[in-house]
C-alpha cells in the first residue's frame, strides 16, 4: 500500500460546481497534513494546512479524519483559475527527523 | 526576488556524464529539501538538510547521487554517471523550522534534467 494515495483524476467540473478530493495515508503516526497546489510545469505552492478540527479558507475547506486516516479538500463555487493539480502532503516526525510524503496529485479541470 | 532559486533551469546531458545542480534557499531558512518529480507523479523526497547537516536520505538516492550544503546556505545535488531514468524535474524547497514543527516549504522553480 502506498504511503499516501490520491485519485489522479482528472476531475472535470463546470464553473460554480463544488468538488471534493480525498487523500488516504497509511502511517498512523502521521502528524501533520497539507494540501499543495501545482500548476502545469510550475512548482508546488502551499494551499492550506489541515488541522484536526478542520479549517476553512474562503471557498476551500480541509478536513482530517484520523480514525479512517484520510484528509479531504472541498472547493466550493469552482473558478476557472482553480484548474491545477492538488497534492496531498503527509508529514511524519518532528524535531530532527521528518519524513515528508507527497501524493501523486489530483488533477482538476474547471470547464467554462 | 527573495524566493528559492535553482540553477540551471534546464540541463540536457548525455548518458554517463555527471551533472550538478544548485539551490539557493530563502536566506533565513534552516531546512532545505531536494525532491524529484516525473510527469504525472508527485514530488518524491530525496534528502533534506537542517543547516549544514544532512538528516535524512531516501533509498531513492542511490550512490550516484550526492548532496551537500557546506555552509548551511546554498546546496548542490550531484548525479554521477547519469542514466536515462534520471530524467526528471529536480525540485528544491526550503523552510524555517522551529520547535520541531513542520513549517511551510517554499519551492524553487526546479531544474529539468534530460538524459539522452
Amino acid at each position: 500500500r502506498k504511503e499516501v494515495e490520491q485519485d489522479p483524476g482528472p476531475f472535470n467540473v463546470p464553473e460554480g460546481a463544488t468538488v471534493a478530493f480525498n487523500c488516504t495515508y497509511s502511517n498512523s503516526a502521521s502528524q501533520s497534513f497539507f494540501w499543495y497546489r501545482q500548476d502545469c510545469r510550475k512548482e508546488p505552492k502551499l494551499l492550506m494546512s489541515v488541522y484536526s478540527s478542520g479549517n476553512e479558507d474562503g471557498r476551500f475547506t480541509a478536513q482530517l479524519n484520523r480514525a479512517s486516516q484520510y484528509i479531504s479538500l472541498l472547493i466550493r463555487d469552482s473558478k476557472l483559475s482553480d484548474s491545477a493539480t492538488y497534492l496531498c502532503v503527509v508529514n511524519v516526525g518532528s524535531g530532527g527527523y521528518q519524513k515528508v510524503t507527497f501524493g501523486i496529485g489530483t488533477k482538476l479541470q474547471v470547464i467554462p | 526576488d527573495t524566493g528559492v532559486s535553482q540553477n540551471p533551469r534546464h540541463k540536457i546531458t548525455k548518458r554517463g556524464q555527471n551533472v550538478t545542480f544548485r539551490c539557493d534557499p530563502i536566506s533565513e531558512h534552516n531546512r532545505l529539501y531536494w525532491y524529484r518529480q516525473t510527469l504525472g507523479q508527485g514530488p518524491e523526497f530525496l534528502t533534506y538538510f537542517q543547516n549544514e547537516a544532512q538528516l535524512e536520505k531516501s533509498r531513492l538516492l542511490s550512490d550516484r547521487f550526492s548532496a551537500e550544503r557546506p555552509k548551511g546556505s546554498f546546496s548542490t545535488l550531484e548525479i554521477q554517471r547519469t542514466e536515462q531514468g534520471d530524467s526528471a524535474m529536480y525540485l528544491c524547497a526550503s523552510s524555517l523550522t522551529s520547535g520541531g514543527l513542520y513549517n511551510e516549504q517554499f519551492f524553487g522553480p526546479g531544474t529539468r534534467l534530460t538524459v539522452l
